[in-house]
C-alpha cells in the first residue's frame, strides 16, 4: 500500500518561534496533499489543500499567513507554522491520494506530528 | 456544520461478539465512504470502503453498510478482537470536491476479553 511519511513526530518550540512540519509520500506521486489537524477527542479538522506546483486551498477560519504549506514536488508537502503560541499546540496529520487509484477517494496519512508550543 | 456524524462517542464490546458502528450523513451528494481506524498518536489507516451504488461491502471482517435513503452507513466487525480497540472514524466524499474528505468525530471502540 502507498505509504505517507511526516517528520518530525514530536517537536517543542517557544512561543514566537516557526517550525516545519514535512509530509512525504514515498512510492508514489501526489499532485494533491491534505493537512489536518486534530484536537484531544476531536475529530480530524482539514486546514488545507495543498496542490503541487500552485497555491494551497485553505479552510474557512484557518489563517494562511501563519499556517504556510508549500508544496513543491510531487512527493513532498511542508507545512509552517510561524509565529507559534501555545494555542498552536496540536496533533497535525497530513494526507495524500494516490492518483494510481482513480476514482478510489481513499487518503493515505502520515503518522502526525506532536507540536508542542511553549 | 458537521455533514458526517457519529453520534456514539464510545462503545464497548466483549471479544468475539459483533461491533456495530454507526455514522449519519447530511450531504446527499457525497457519493464515497470510508472508514478509519486510528490509535493515540497516531495517523489514521484505511479499514474499508464503499461506493454509493453499492449497499454492502465486506473484507475479512469487516462489512460496511450502506442505506442511502436514510442517509446511514455501519461499519460491523466481527468477530471483534481486542486488537480491535480503537478509534474509528467515517468519512465521506463526493467527486467534485477532488477527493476532499469530510469526517466524523469518531468512535472510540473497547473490546473487552
Amino acid at each position: 500500500g502507498a505509504v505517507v511519511s511526516q517528520h518530525p513526530s514530536w517537536v517543542i518550540c517557544k512561543s514566537g518561534t516557526s517550525v516545519k512540519i514535512e509530509c512525504r509520500s514515498l512510492d508514489f506521486q501526489a499532485t494533491t496533499m491534505f493537512w489536518y489537524r486534530q484536537f484531544p477527542k476531536q475529530s480530524l479538522m482539514l486546514m488545507a489543500t495543498s496542490n503541487e506546483g500552485s497555491k494551497a486551498t485553505y479552510e474557512q477560519g484557518v489563517e494562511k499567513d501563519k499556517f504556510l504549506i508549500n508544496h513543491a514536488s510531487l512527493t513532498l508537502s511542508t507545512l509552517t507554522v510561524t509565529s507559534a503560541h501555545p494555542e498552536d499546540s496540536s496533533f497535525y496529520i497530513c494526507s495524500a491520494r494516490d492518483p494510481r487509484q482513480g476514482d478510489n477517494y481513499e487518503q493515505y496519512f502520515g503518522p502526525g506530528t506532536r507540536l508542542t508550543v511553549t | 456544520d458537521q455533514q458526517v456524524k457519529q453520534n456514539s462517542p464510545s462503545l464497548s464490546v466483549q471479544e468475539g461478539r459483533i461491533s456495530i458502528l454507526n455514522c449519519d450523513y447530511t450531504n446527499s451528494m457525497f457519493d464515497y465512504f470510508l472508514w478509519y481506524k486510528k490509535y493515540p498518536a497516531e495517523g489514521p489507516t484505511f479499514l474499508i470502503s464503499i461506493s454509493s451504488i453499492k449497499d454492502k461491502n465486506e473484507d475479512g471482517r469487516f462489512t460496511v453498510f450502506l442505506n442511502k435513503s436514510a442517509k446511514h452507513l455501519s461499519l460491523h466487525i466481527v468477530p471483534s478482537q481486542p486488537g480491535d480497540s480503537a478509534v474509528y472514524f467515517c468519512a465521506a466524499s463526493r467527486g467534485s470536491t477532488l477527493g476532499r474528505l469530510y469526517f466524523g468525530r469518531g468512535t472510540q471502540l473497547t473490546v473487552w476479553p
